[in-house]
Protein backbone atom coordinates (compact mmCIF):
# COMPACT_ATOMS: atom_id res chain seq x y z
CA UNK A 1 0.00 0.00 0.00
CA UNK A 2 1.40 3.58 -0.88
CA UNK A 3 2.05 5.62 2.29
CA UNK A 4 0.62 8.85 2.80
CA UNK A 5 1.72 11.93 4.33
CA UNK A 6 -1.18 14.43 5.91
CA UNK A 7 -0.89 17.04 8.32
CA UNK A 8 -1.38 16.79 11.78
CA UNK A 9 -3.51 18.88 12.37
CA UNK A 10 -5.36 21.99 10.75
CA UNK A 11 -7.53 25.28 12.23
CA UNK A 12 -10.40 26.83 10.61
CA UNK A 13 -13.15 29.27 10.98
CA UNK A 14 -16.61 28.62 10.16
CA UNK A 15 -17.85 29.06 7.02
CA UNK A 16 -14.08 28.94 5.41
CA UNK A 17 -13.54 26.71 2.85
CA UNK A 18 -10.65 24.46 4.05
CA UNK A 19 -8.39 22.37 2.28
CA UNK A 20 -6.56 19.43 3.40
CA UNK A 21 -3.46 18.04 1.02
CA UNK A 22 -1.93 13.83 1.32
CA UNK A 23 1.00 13.25 -0.42
CA UNK A 24 1.29 9.54 -1.95
CA UNK A 25 4.41 9.78 -3.88
CA UNK A 26 4.61 6.13 -4.53
CA UNK A 27 1.34 5.74 -5.69
CA UNK A 28 0.42 2.91 -8.11
CA UNK A 29 -1.19 2.83 -11.27
CA UNK A 30 -3.85 0.62 -9.65
CA UNK A 31 -4.35 3.12 -6.44
CA UNK A 32 -7.20 4.89 -5.48
CA UNK A 33 -7.63 7.70 -3.19
CA UNK A 34 -9.95 7.64 -0.58
CA UNK A 35 -10.91 10.01 2.56
CA UNK A 36 -12.99 9.28 5.50
CA UNK A 37 -13.77 11.24 8.13
CA UNK A 38 -14.25 10.59 11.98
CA UNK A 39 -15.89 12.15 14.85
CA UNK A 40 -14.70 11.26 18.39
CA UNK A 41 -15.68 8.43 20.05
CA UNK A 42 -17.45 6.90 16.26
CA UNK A 43 -16.22 5.23 13.80
CA UNK A 44 -14.79 6.25 10.86
CA UNK A 45 -17.31 7.27 7.98
CA UNK A 46 -16.29 7.25 3.78
CA UNK A 47 -16.35 10.60 2.17
CA UNK A 48 -14.99 10.13 -0.80
CA UNK A 49 -13.17 8.17 -3.27
CA UNK A 50 -11.11 8.88 -6.40
CA UNK A 51 -8.62 8.26 -8.82
CA UNK A 52 -7.87 11.28 -11.33
CA UNK A 53 -8.68 14.89 -11.76
CA UNK A 54 -11.70 15.89 -9.51
CA UNK A 55 -14.66 14.35 -8.16
CA UNK A 56 -17.33 16.22 -5.71
CA UNK A 57 -20.26 15.30 -3.70
CA UNK A 58 -22.63 16.70 -1.35
CA UNK A 59 -20.15 16.65 1.31
CA UNK A 60 -16.86 17.43 -0.35
CA UNK A 61 -14.76 17.64 -3.33
CA UNK A 62 -11.54 16.05 -4.24
CA UNK A 63 -9.02 17.20 -6.44
CA UNK A 64 -6.32 15.07 -7.75
CA UNK A 65 -3.39 16.21 -10.52
CA UNK A 66 -2.15 14.50 -13.59
CA UNK A 67 0.99 13.07 -11.09
CA UNK A 68 -1.16 11.68 -8.97
CA UNK A 69 1.33 12.04 -6.40
CA UNK A 70 -1.07 13.98 -4.10
CA UNK A 71 -4.92 14.97 -3.22
CA UNK A 72 -6.57 17.51 -1.67
CA UNK A 73 -9.95 16.72 0.06
CA UNK A 74 -11.87 20.37 -0.38
CA UNK A 75 -14.57 20.92 2.25
CA UNK A 76 -16.39 23.94 1.35
CA UNK A 77 -17.52 26.45 3.87
CA UNK A 78 -17.15 24.46 7.25
CA UNK A 79 -19.06 24.47 9.88
CA UNK A 80 -18.66 22.99 13.45
CA UNK A 81 -19.61 20.32 12.91
CA UNK A 82 -17.01 19.69 10.73
CA UNK A 83 -14.92 18.64 13.69
CA UNK A 84 -13.28 15.55 13.15
CA UNK A 85 -10.10 13.68 12.01
CA UNK A 86 -10.05 13.30 8.46
CA UNK A 87 -8.06 10.34 6.99
CA UNK A 88 -6.60 9.69 3.60
CA UNK A 89 -6.18 6.19 1.88
CA UNK A 90 -4.42 5.05 -0.81
CA UNK A 91 -4.72 1.29 -2.54
CA UNK A 92 -6.68 -0.20 -5.17
CA UNK A 93 -10.07 0.55 -5.57
CA UNK A 94 -12.38 -0.75 -2.39
CA UNK A 95 -12.85 -4.32 -3.59
CA UNK A 96 -14.98 -4.90 -0.44
CA UNK A 97 -12.11 -8.11 0.39
CA UNK A 98 -9.01 -5.92 1.84
CA UNK A 99 -8.85 -4.23 4.90
CA UNK A 100 -8.28 -0.34 4.83
CA UNK A 101 -5.18 0.78 6.05
CA UNK A 102 -5.49 4.04 8.53
CA UNK A 103 -2.76 6.28 8.92
CA UNK A 104 -2.10 9.29 11.74
CA UNK A 105 -4.95 11.76 9.81
CA UNK A 106 -5.40 15.26 9.91
CA UNK A 107 -7.10 16.67 13.03
CA UNK A 108 -9.55 19.37 11.91
CA UNK A 109 -10.65 22.07 14.26
CA UNK A 110 -13.36 24.72 13.20
CA UNK A 111 -14.07 26.96 15.57
CA UNK A 112 -16.80 30.03 15.59
CA UNK B 1 -27.90 4.75 12.18
CA UNK B 2 -24.58 3.43 9.63
CA UNK B 3 -26.32 -0.50 9.34
CA UNK B 4 -23.57 -1.71 11.67
CA UNK B 5 -24.53 -2.83 15.02
CA UNK B 6 -21.43 -3.37 17.80
CA UNK B 7 -22.79 -4.22 20.99
CA UNK B 8 -22.45 -3.32 24.21
CA UNK B 9 -21.17 0.05 23.61
CA UNK B 10 -19.43 0.34 26.78
CA UNK B 11 -17.29 -2.52 28.87
CA UNK B 12 -15.86 -2.16 32.36
CA UNK B 13 -13.86 -5.59 33.71
CA UNK B 14 -10.71 -6.47 35.85
CA UNK B 15 -7.51 -7.81 34.49
CA UNK B 16 -7.42 -11.36 33.59
CA UNK B 17 -11.18 -11.72 32.51
CA UNK B 18 -12.44 -12.05 28.96
CA UNK B 19 -14.67 -10.53 26.88
CA UNK B 20 -16.56 -11.00 24.06
CA UNK B 21 -17.55 -8.38 21.93
CA UNK B 22 -20.56 -8.27 19.26
CA UNK B 23 -21.18 -7.15 15.62
CA UNK B 24 -23.58 -7.23 13.16
CA UNK B 25 -22.68 -6.24 9.47
CA UNK B 26 -24.90 -4.15 7.35
CA UNK B 27 -27.43 -6.41 5.69
CA UNK B 28 -25.98 -7.76 2.68
CA UNK B 29 -22.69 -7.42 3.14
CA UNK B 30 -20.23 -10.07 3.47
CA UNK B 31 -16.74 -8.86 5.17
CA UNK B 32 -16.51 -8.03 8.47
CA UNK B 33 -13.01 -6.16 9.82
CA UNK B 34 -12.12 -5.65 13.31
CA UNK B 35 -10.54 -2.77 14.35
CA UNK B 36 -8.72 -1.32 17.22
CA UNK B 37 -8.43 2.25 18.20
CA UNK B 38 -6.47 3.48 21.46
CA UNK B 39 -5.39 6.87 21.99
CA UNK B 40 -1.85 6.39 20.95
CA UNK B 41 -1.87 3.77 18.31
CA UNK B 42 -4.52 5.08 15.95
CA UNK B 43 -6.90 2.61 13.95
CA UNK B 44 -5.16 -0.30 14.08
CA UNK B 45 -6.30 -3.70 12.16
CA UNK B 46 -7.11 -7.03 13.75
CA UNK B 47 -8.96 -9.26 11.40
CA UNK B 48 -11.29 -9.83 8.51
CA UNK B 49 -13.99 -12.41 8.07
CA UNK B 50 -15.47 -13.07 4.54
CA UNK B 51 -18.83 -15.27 4.66
CA UNK B 52 -17.53 -17.04 7.07
CA UNK B 53 -14.06 -17.49 6.30
CA UNK B 54 -11.03 -15.81 8.00
CA UNK B 55 -9.19 -13.56 5.15
CA UNK B 56 -6.68 -11.93 6.78
CA UNK B 57 -5.26 -10.56 9.60
CA UNK B 58 -3.33 -7.63 11.22
CA UNK B 59 -1.92 -6.75 14.28
CA UNK B 60 -4.11 -9.17 16.33
CA UNK B 61 -2.50 -10.57 19.67
CA UNK B 62 -2.45 -14.02 20.50
CA UNK B 63 -5.06 -13.77 23.11
CA UNK B 64 -7.39 -12.18 20.76
CA UNK B 65 -9.71 -14.01 18.52
CA UNK B 66 -12.86 -13.80 16.39
CA UNK B 67 -15.15 -15.53 14.16
CA UNK B 68 -18.10 -14.88 11.99
CA UNK B 69 -21.00 -16.76 12.11
CA UNK B 70 -23.38 -18.44 9.30
CA UNK B 71 -26.01 -15.21 10.16
CA UNK B 72 -22.51 -13.12 9.14
CA UNK B 73 -22.53 -11.97 12.32
CA UNK B 74 -18.89 -11.88 14.31
CA UNK B 75 -17.94 -11.88 17.27
CA UNK B 76 -14.30 -10.70 18.72
CA UNK B 77 -12.97 -12.52 21.96
CA UNK B 78 -10.46 -10.80 24.27
CA UNK B 79 -8.65 -13.19 26.76
CA UNK B 80 -6.30 -12.47 29.76
CA UNK B 81 -7.10 -9.12 29.28
CA UNK B 82 -4.51 -6.27 29.94
CA UNK B 83 -4.48 -2.78 31.07
CA UNK B 84 -3.25 -1.83 27.62
CA UNK B 85 -6.55 -3.31 25.93
CA UNK B 86 -8.46 -0.71 26.84
CA UNK B 87 -9.64 1.07 23.33
CA UNK B 88 -12.34 1.30 21.41
CA UNK B 89 -13.20 -1.79 19.07
CA UNK B 90 -14.98 -0.67 15.70
CA UNK B 91 -16.53 -3.22 13.83
CA UNK B 92 -16.69 -2.57 9.78
CA UNK B 93 -18.43 -4.36 7.11
CA UNK B 94 -18.67 -4.53 2.97
CA UNK B 95 -20.22 -6.01 0.12
CA UNK B 96 -17.29 -7.48 -0.84
CA UNK B 97 -17.70 -6.32 -4.28
CA UNK B 98 -16.24 -3.00 -5.58
CA UNK B 99 -18.68 0.19 -4.45
CA UNK B 100 -18.59 3.73 -4.30
CA UNK B 101 -19.54 3.93 -0.82
CA UNK B 102 -16.68 2.40 0.99
CA UNK B 103 -16.84 0.85 3.86
CA UNK B 104 -19.13 0.44 7.50
CA UNK B 105 -18.16 1.55 10.16
CA UNK B 106 -20.35 0.96 13.57
CA UNK B 107 -20.28 2.77 16.93
CA UNK B 108 -17.92 0.58 18.46
CA UNK B 109 -17.26 -1.12 21.81
CA UNK B 110 -15.36 1.10 24.18
CA UNK B 111 -13.71 -1.20 26.59
CA UNK B 112 -12.31 -0.04 29.72
CA UNK B 113 -10.04 -2.42 31.86
CA UNK B 114 -9.52 -1.80 35.48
Amino acid sequence: LAKTTQPISMDSYEGQEVNITCSHNNIATNDYITWYQQFPSQGPRFIIQGYKTKVTNEVASLFIPADRKSSTLSLPRVSLSDTAVYYCLVGERDTGRRALTFGSGTRLQVQP
Amino acid sequence: DSGVTQTPKHLITATGQRVTLRCSPRSGDLSVYWYQQSLDQGLQFLIQYYNGEERAKGNILERFSAQQFPDLHSELNLSSLELGDSALYFCASSVGQPTNYGYTFGSGTRLTVV
